[in-house]
């Protein structure tokens, strides 16, 4: 079982969508949660970290489900420049990495 | 404030050639990663070092080397390159070391597309 699991999407959406995000993880004990977002061939970039009571930053808000053990990350109002992949992560001993959501916001 | 430079951006070898991507962060930070990228693979750990003088192995070290020189730069050798080492290259680095948990986050060098032929 891969460590963390993510849809790859594509999800395609129109603007002014609201998209979810699901991610979930195996191990029980890990400590610290992520969302980070990748533009094409770019790096990484941190969009928002994940806490346990759930957090919010303008659009996006972040949710921890520790009994089910998955993030979300919640995308209001969806515009064009949100289109990207999305990658989830979380910290224990090791950061691991989902393989990426891809989301495609069309006019 | 440059962050996590990484080189070269773009590099073709040939089968059996070496090389070694070259990593510096200028943010004082003591742990440093280096991480392969294939479609569909997500960001997978090659090494990383938790501090400088330490290095561990991350998911997927054979074939690679590696070298904290110093707290600000962290090498990834490749000695025999084959063509499954054909990737995107990331190096990033964090305040705090892997063990400590907290919410430290990942800063990532722009990345090195490198083809082995």
């Amino acid at each position: 079982r891969k460590e963390v699991e993510q849809d790859p999407g594509p999800f395609n959406v129109p603007e002014g969508a609201t998209v979810a995000f699901n991610c979930t993880y195996s191990n029980s004990a890990s400590q610290s949660f992520f969302w980070y977002r990748q533009d094409c061939r770019k790096e990484p970039k941190l969009l928002m970290s994940v806490y346990s009571s759930g957090n919010e930053d303008g659009r996006f808000t972040a949710q921890l489900n520790r009994a089910s053990q998955y993030i979300s990350l919640l995308i209001r109002d969806s515009k064009l420049s949100d289109s990207a992949t999305y990658l989830c992560s979380f910290n224990f001993n090791k950061f691991y990495f989902g393989s990426g959501t891809k989301l495609n916001v069309k006019p | 404030n440059a962050g996590v430079t990484q080189t070269p951006k773009f590099q073709v070898l040939k089968t059996g050639q070496s090389m070694t991507l070259q990593c510096a962060q200028d943010m004082n930070h003591n742990s440093m990663y280096w991480y392969r990228q294939d479609p569909g693979m997500g960001l997978r750990l090659i090494y990383y070092s938790a501090s400088e003088g330490t290095t561990d192995k991350g998911e997927v070290p054979n074939g690679y080397n590696v070298s904290r020189l110093n707290k600000r730069e962290f090498s990834l050798r490749l000695e025999s390159a084959a063509p499954s080492q054909t990737s995107v290259y990331f190096c990033a680095s964090s305040a705090a070391g892997h063990l400590e948990g907290g919410s430290e986050k990942l800063f990532f060098g722009s990345g090195t597309q490198l083809s082995v032929l």
